[in-house]
């Protein structure tokens, strides 16, 4: 089954606490991104990747890292949490060359709750 | 001002009735629009997608562009509990590397 695999799908940790949030896309895509969603902000974009290696900033990449060293993984890095990172993230792939110029078509996981204390 | 927006809702309506759903757009460069639904504890997935103006049937889906007005609608006909979700419009910038997303309407069919 094609799919985006995120985990955890819930977790509570405290300020300062690193912490990584996995995800895994079994359809061979090029391109994934990070967007987290807030009550009435809506789904903001926070990295995305064009390929392996190839990483860039969206809206609000502040206090997150990440990495592309496989084509399938993307994982997201909170090297020191804040509260104001508790928020729900999305991690997202698409076979087009960016977010689908033509079709703009993301493939969504189920997306991980993050609660900082 | 926000690139899209939406009115948050939530919209409540009878099974059966139509669905009237709506976006503004500030920037008269995007092309294409598209429509995600997502449901509750759910991510998006796409539900349909429109290039440039006019009207895309997909069986009770339609989905309207006005690039004149910079407006985009959503009809969901003969609604039914199941379509009870957020539904997000969202529209690529040129260099295809981000969607931008509306805030999303709530609807809520009622048996």
């Amino acid at each position: 089954e094609a799919q985006v695999t995120q985990n955890p799908r819930y977790l509570i940790t405290v300020t300062g606490k690193k912490l990584t949030v996995t995800c895994s896309q079994n359809m061979n895509h090029e391109y994934m991104s990070w967007y987290r969603q807030d009550p009435g902000l809506g789904l903001r974009q926070i990295y995305y990747s064009m390929n392996v290696e190839v990483t860039d900033k969206g809206d609000v990449p502040e206090g997150y890292k990440v990495s592309r060293k496989e084509k399938r993984n993307f994982p997201l890095i909170l090297e020191s949490p804040s509260p104001n990172q508790t928020s729900l993230y999305f991690c997202a792939s698409s076979s087009g060359l960016g977010a689908g110029v033509e079709s703009g078509e993301l493939f969504f996981g189920e997306g991980s709750r993050l609660t900082v204390l | 001002q926000k690139e899209v927006e939406q009115d948050p809702g939530p919209l409540s309506v009878p099974e059966g009735a139509i669905v009237s759903l709506n976006c503004t757009y500030s920037n008269s460069a995007f092309q294409y629009f598209m429509w995600y639904r997502q449901y509750s504890r759910k991510g998006p997935e796409l539900l349909m997608y429109t290039y440039s103006s006019g009207n895309k049937e997909d069986g009770r889906f339609t989905a309207q562009v006005d690039k004149s007005s910079k407006y985009i609608s959503l009809f969901i006909r003969d609604s039914q509990p199941s379509d009870s979700a957020t539904y997000l419009c969202a529209t690529p910038k040129a260099a295809g590397n981000k969607l931008t997303f509306g805030g999303g309407t709530r609807v809520l069919v009622k048996p």
